[in-house]
């Protein structure tokens, strides 16, 4: 099945910086790479997606790349504000999301 | 109605008693699914419903029942639980099944069994 690694587990930037989060997938049959955002006690919410045959998209401050040669995609989060502050967990899907590990990203004022 | 919800939020129950969470989307998508996720870790894949009837089976324990009622309704059954199934449980639904459409997640209930 796919297996997901995310990195790093934590990371901490300073409002305004930008913050880079990676991903790795092992299925080559993968095809949707979504991310989403969880803060603590809710949700997952979306972020942002991208499907396999695009390289780049972006929403705002908020852009996802994909190489499906080296099967690795990221999340960029430029400019930073405090209520970036969250759980941000990348997924792949060949036929079911299975998710990355996950990274707490904190926003230092 | 743009959003999933999920009942009760919380649930403490003792390892004999029975129980259901129920989970209710009025967005006509036709995929539902039930993750389990522990603290600090990602959702897991518990099971999927396609078109109301179930798709996957994460092997998961037959202590857990899903049921899919309707299009808009899944149900969890819970009966003879251990504490180590203490977690937050998600639902989730999606447009269509088959892995590549946006899956939009209910606010989960929070088990605790004693």
């Amino acid at each position: 099945g796919e297996n997901v690694e995310q990195h790093p587990s934590t990371l901490s930037v300073q409002e305004g910086d930008s913050a880079v989060i990676k991903c790795t997938y092992s299925d080559s049959a993968s095809n949707y790479f979504p991310w989403y955002k969880q803060e603590l006690g809710k949700r997952p919410q979306l972020i942002i997606d991208i499907r396999s045959n695009v390289g780049e998209k972006k929403d705002q401050r908020i852009a996802v790349t994909l190489n499906k040669t080296a099967k690795h995609f990221s999340l960029h989060i430029t400019e930073t504000q405090p209520e970036d502050s969250a759980v941000y967990f990348c997924a792949a899907s060949p036929e079911k999301l299975t998710f990355g590990t996950g990274t707490r990203l904190t926003i230092i004022p | 109605d743009t959003e999933v919800t999920q009942t009760p939020k919380h649930l403490v129950m003792g390892m004999t008693n029975k129980k259901s969470l129920k989970c209710e989307q009025h967005m006509g998508h036709r995929a539902m699914y039930w993750y389990k996720q522990k603290a600090k870790k990602p959702p897991e894949l518990m099971f999927v419903y396609s078109y109301e009837k179930l798709s996957i089976n994460e092997s998961v324990p037959s202590r857990f029942s899903p049921e899919c009622p309707n299009s808009s309704l899944l149900n969890l059954h819970l009966h003879a639980l251990q504490p180590e199934d203490s977690a937050l449980y998600l639902c989730a639904s999606s447009p269509l099944p088959g892995g590549t459409d946006t899956q939009y997640f209910g606010p989960g209930t929070r088990l605790t069994v004693l």
